[in-house]
């Protein structure tokens, strides 16, 4: 059973914090994503991983930082948390190409206070 | 951004009804698009991916058509259940490897 895991379902942080939320894929994709999404808005993109050591910035990158430094491991900081940054993400991960399916994990819903 | 619109936002249907939802997104440089389904408490699941002009693809009740010409994506859903009720996704595969998502249409099947 293919799996994207996030490392915490329920986060609750002061704001200034530095935050780290980890997602780990077993299916060797090369593409990896950290979305938001809030009500109304859909999911956004924050940034994205095409291979190891890349990154891309998607379309709400400020604040927001990530790290690839394994295959399987994608990682995004909140360097200084806000409380505008309270929201649920999401990390999917995919082939390259587009043309097969996105997995994603279970979502983090963390709450800056 | 390349802008990913879904109509409507949400959709309230009795038990048995057929519904369908449209996904519209910019025609030029197309390379797939993505149908997901968004339970509440779970993680979205794909339901289908469509590449070519004129694409249909069925899921047991489901069914998807795809335009790429004129940038549309039709999902059809024939004897709505109360399982059926989620968030319905649509997004559309970027050439730069990436996906942009529409803010989906949140479905409700009333028993």
């Amino acid at each position: 059973d293919v799996k994207v895991t996030q490392s915490s379902r329920y986060l609750v942080k002061r704001t200034g914090e530095k935050v780290f939320l980890e997602c780990v894929q077993d299916m060797d994709h090369e593409n990896m994503f950290w979305y938001r999404q809030d009500p109304g808005l859909g999911l956004r993109l924050i940034y994205f991983s095409y291979d190891v050591k890349m990154k891309e910035k998607g379309d709400i990158p400020e604040g927001y930082s990530v790290s690839r430094e394994k295959k399987e491991r994608f990682s995004l900081i909140l360097e200084s948390a806000s409380t505008n940054q309270t929201s649920m993400y999401l990390c999917a991960s995919s082939w390259s190409g587009g043309n097969t399916e996105a997995f994603f994990g279970q979502g983090t819903r963390l709450t800056v206070v | 951004i390349l802008n990913v619109e879904q109509s409507p936002q949400s959709l309230h249907v009795q038990e048995g009804d057929s519904t369908n939802f449209t996904c519209s997104f910019p025609s030029s440089n197309f390379y797939a698009l993505h149908w997901y389904r968004w339970e509440t408490a779970k993680s979205p699941e794909a339901l289908f991916v469509m590449t070519l002009n004129g694409d249909e693809k069925k899921k047991g009740r489901i069914s998807a058509t795809l335009n790429t010409k004129e940038g549309y994506s039709y999902l059809y859903i024939k004897g709505s259940q109360p399982e059926d009720s989620a968030t319905y996704l649509c997004a559309r595969y970027n050439y730069g490897q990436n996906f942009v998502f529409g803010p989906g249409t949140r479905l409700s099947v009333l028993p």
